[in-house]
């Protein structure tokens, strides 16, 4: 069974640019939550996907959005980058709708110079 | 809301030795616990979890870990490190009702001297 997978693992942006992630979940998997994974800031939670449905959502601007599709892929779009944007950010999959266990991806690293 | 404290930022330890990795979280009902560890690079690979039931839980690599309610602890323990053990580890917290979503803690980055 495959895992995660997160695509593109690294990714440079300008400052002012808008980027898009995306993120396979393990099949049969129905939920998708994203994080952002900063030195200063360690783990924080972007926004969780659930049935297409967003059904939770961090502390983060309004620059950062997501959606998920009907095979349960979801994407994660920053828009207007900043040099904080720079992080890994970590999409995990869980098979029910709350409280079961997340399997990570390996990530994409967003640098934004 | 809930939150996690991982005391330790660095441990180094011996190959061979034991060791114990704190986690103390903060949550008003049972929580749902878990322990990931990342090395370099890549993503968080899940060692175990706790629900319900037993507070003693087994997970792989040779880790375990123990759910002390009156201690807000999860502390994580391995009897004796391999070199491959060097990593960061962290400890995350579910909240029922809270969909899927995890708290982390700030990790605690594990050095194995030969």
């Amino acid at each position: 069974k495959a895992g995660v997978t997160q695509t593109p693992r690294y990714l440079i942006k300008t400052r002012g640019q808008q980027v898009t992630l995306s993120c396979s979940p393990i099949s049969g998997h129905r939920s998708v939550s994203w994080y952002q994974q900063t030195p200063g800031q360690g783990l924080q939670f972007l926004f969780e996907y659930f049935s297409e449905t967003q059904r939770n959502k961090g502390n983060f601007p309004g620059r950062f959005s997501g959606r998920q599709f009907s095979n349960s892929r979801s994407e994660m779009n920053v828009s207007t980058l900043e040099l904080g944007d720079s992080a890994l950010y970590l999409c995990a999959s869980s098979l029910l709708q709350q409280n079961t266990e997340a399997f990570f991806g390996q990530g994409t690293r967003l640098t934004v110079v | 809301a809930q939150s996690v404290t991982q005391p330790d930022i660095h441990i180094t330890v011996s190959e061979g030795a034991s060791l114990e990795l704190r986690c103390n979280y903060s949550y008003g009902a049972t929580p749902y616990l878990f322990w990931y560890v990342q090395s370099p690079g890549q993503g968080l690979q899940l060692l175990l979890k706790y629900f319900s039931g037993d507070t003693l839980v087994q997970g792989i690599k040779g880790f375990e870990a123990e759910f002390k309610r009156s201690q807000s602890s999860f502390n994580l323990r391995k009897p004796s490190v391999h070199w491959s053990d060097a990593a960061e580890y962290f400890c995350a917290v579910g909240a029922k009702a809270a969909g899927n979503k995890l708290t982390f803690g700030g990790g605690t980055r594990v050095l194995v001297k030969p």
